[in-house]
């Protein structure tokens, strides 16, 4: 039982290259996320899925895209890549407990330069 | 504006001693308060979650309260290891259904020998 697994775990871009963030999970949860986390900052929530072939918007979208065509995956897209996407990249996948607690589990995320 | 803020931004300790990270929230009403701890190039890892209604919540030697009237939180840590350096997040979710959790910028410990 592997959890989040995330690939590649560090990536070089030139602006404007494009390149796609792979996050895989085998805990069959229903819900996955993928955050951006700077530095001072707390977590941002950029999108967001709450089932296969669903995905949302979340605090930071623009600039990204994302796909969820199978359960376990849940692909996140840079067409066009900017000095400002330069961060820490985490998916996270969660499933509730009937309480509202949504408990997220992380992968080890994924550090993107941009030059 | 929903906001996390935790305090201190830092903090060194020897190794035994004990230390108590801040979380201030506006965020109302919120569904429950998360402690999460995140280990230097890794993802974090939930500690405690805690609803509205409750006071405390243990886990080994990490102990959260939480004042929902004064909206703070308070991670405690006893006997602090050396594999206690990490930082420590304070996690809040609004009760406004959905998916958002407003995420604090952390609080970063290292632990000395």
């Amino acid at each position: 039982n592997a959890g989040v697994t995330q690939t590649p775990k560090f990536r070089v871009l030139k602006t404007g290259q494009s390149m796609t963030l792979l996050c895989a999970q085998d805990m069959n949860h229903e819900y996955m996320y993928w955050y951006r986390q700077d530095p001072g900052m707390g977590l941002r929530l950029i999108h967001y899925s709450v089932g296969e072939g669903t995905t949302a918007k979340g605090e930071v979208p623009d600039g990204y895209n994302v796909s969820r065509l199978k359960k376990q995956n849940f692909l996140l897209g840079l067409e066009s890549a900017a000095p400002s996407q330069t961060s820490v990249y985490f998916c996270a996948s969660s499933y509730s407990t009937g309480t509202g607690e949504n408990i997220q589990y992380f992968g080890a995320g994924t550090r993107l330069s941009v030059l | 504006k929903n906001q996390v803020e935790q305090s201190p931004q830092s903090l060194i300790i020897l190794e035994g001693k004990n230390c108590t990270l801040q979380c201030n929230y506006t965020v109302s009403p919120f569904s429950n308060l998360r402690w999460y701890k995140q280990d230097t190039g890794r993802g974090p890892v939930s500690l405690t979650i805690m609803t509205f209604s409750e006071n405390t919540k243990s886990n080994g030697r990490y102990t959260a309260t939480l004042d929902a009237d004064t909206k703070q939180s308070s991670l405690h840590i006893t006997a602090s290891q050396l594999s206690d350096s990490a930082s420590y997040i304070c996690v809040v979710s609004p009760n406004t259904g959905g998916f958002k959790t407003i995420f604090g910028a952390g609080t970063r410990l290292f632990v000395k020998a």
